[in-house]
């Protein structure tokens, strides 16, 4: 088990649902991310929050839209979703910027999202 | 843009054999290279380097950097049925923001 606990395990939705997915991490870390892992490829950044503020986009579609209540919660709501948005969705949290001195990534577990 | 390849693609030994995964990078401004051991669900920490040369080592796995080469490998030696995962790579670049680039990963099989 990780520190970074993210819920739920799983989720399926339908293309017209809207649902959240929810991380929390009380490590005290101050950067939060959220990555999208398709089955048999790497992690890709989707967004990243530093100090509570949005710092990245990476081009993310608006169906998908991230919010950071407050430095332990990071949120990712989701409206619309295509079937090929169906992946592995992990949060991830580091104390600094990620690679920074001793601020390695912490990965939760994931949501396995389903889009039907 | 950065760029992280692992090799080999995927791995089949037997339990008690050694294995050395490969990672290179083409990353502007490096800052540091990570290693990550990824199950079934989250990617688990590994270790960091930011040094060349150095060695850094936690039981059966040890990983160490070659920056003039641009690359990093990871040794495990005595393998168990547990050390089957995918192992990623992932490089920092040294600019503003939190970006990890990954690796495709090496997909290893450990038989018993």
């Amino acid at each position: 088990d990780t520190e970074v606990t993210q819920t739920p395990k799983h989720l399926v939705m339908g293309m017209t649902n809207k649902k959240s997915l929810k991380c929390e991490q009380h490590m005290g870390h101050r950067a939060m991310y959220w990555y999208k892992q398709k089955a048999k490829k790497p992690p890709e950044l989707m967004f990243v929050y530093s100090y509570e503020k949005l710092s990245i986009n990476e081009s993310v579609p608006s169906r998908f839209s991230p919010e950071c209540p407050n430095s332990s919660l990071l949120n990712l709501h989701l409206h619309a979703l295509q079937p090929e948005d169906s992946a592995l969705y992990l949060c991830a949290s580091s104390q600094q910027r990620a690679g920074t001195g001793n601020s390695p990534l912490h990965f939760g577990n994931g949501t396995r999202l389903t889009v039907t | 843009e950065d760029k992280v390849v692992q090799s080999p693609l995927s791995l089949v030994v037997h339990e008690g054999d050694t294995v050395t995964l490969n990672c290179s990078y083409e990353v502007t401004n490096f800052r540091s290279l990570l290693w990550y051991k990824q199950e079934k669900k989250a990617p688990t920490f590994l270790f960091m380097l930011t040094s060349s040369g150095i060695e850094k080592k936690s039981g059966r796995l040890s990983s160490i950097l070659d920056k003039k080469e641009l690359s990093s490998i990871l040794n495990i030696t005595a393998t168990q049925t547990g050390d089957s995962a995918i192992y990623l790579c992932a490089v920092a670049p040294n600019n503003a923001g939190n970006m990890l680039t990954f690796g495709g990963g090496t997909r290893l099989m450990v038989k018993p």
